[in-house]
């Protein structure tokens, strides 16, 4: 399975847009990267999937880099309930989800 | 849309006791996971389960039992609560090959 980082924290304003980055260098041609965020006091919530190119829902985009070795999650207009850690995962087809595997993630603090 | 449950919210043990979480969900899903969380670390998966009366060790599957059986509730057990050990177990469930539903956590506190 491949490696994935992120940083650790980022901070934004309320209406800012975004762009939280996960670089998973190691990525097999089987894997798809998966974005999930955990609001305190709750489980994960799943936000988007994606193998290549751009992949968009009514939540966020996911912009994936030619090589696939980079992914950067995009939220637009983020609010106060945006704050939550981000967790990028990568991981085998889609039929393998029992090996998810969540690390530390990306913390974002929103500001008023 | 359905809803994962998982009962207590709050266990406080003590040390050496034996303890059991419970979890249950209506979204006819045929996975089911129980996860650790620590203050500072990722999740990490203690047992998962594919169907009704199976179970797969997780990578922290020593110390806990686990149970499922029925499709709908998946049960994990502390075998021998460690003294001041804290953590939140997650449970979670999805159908084969889509993304995983989490429920709000069970609490562990252990004096």
């Amino acid at each position: 399975l491949a490696k994935t980082t992120q940083p650790p924290s980022m901070e934004a304003y309320e209406g800012q847009e975004v762009n939280v980055s996960c670089s998973h260098t190691n990525i097999a041609t089987s894997e798809y990267i998966y974005w999930y965020r955990q609001v305190p006091h709750q489980g994960p919530q799943f936000i988007i999937q994606g193998y290549k190119d751009y992949v968009v829902n009514e939540v966020a985009s996911l912009f994936i880099s030619a090589d696939r070795k980079l992914s950067t999650l995009s939220l637009p207009w983020v609010s106060l309930r945006d704050a939550a850690v981000y967790y990028c995962i990568v991981t085998g087809n889609p039929g393998n989800t029992r090996k998810l595997i969540f690390g530390l993630g990306t913390t974002l603090q929103v500001q008023p | 849309g359905g809803i994962i449950t998982q009962t207590p919210k709050f266990l406080i043990g003590q040390e050496g006791q034996k303890l059991t979480l419970k979890c249950q969900q209506n979204f006819n899903h045929d996975t089911m996971y129980w996860y650790r969380q620590d203050s500072g670390k990722g999740l990490r998966l203690i047992y998962y389960s594919i169907t009704e009366n199976d179970l797969q060790k997780g990578d922290l599957s020593e110390g806990y039992d686990a149970s499922r059986e029925k499709k709908s509730s998946f049960s994990l057990t502390v075998t021998s609560a460690q003294k001041n050990e804290m953590a939140v177990f997650l449970c979670a469930s999805s159908i084969w090959g889509e993304t995983l539903y989490f429920g709000s956590g069970t609490r562990l506190t252990v004096l």
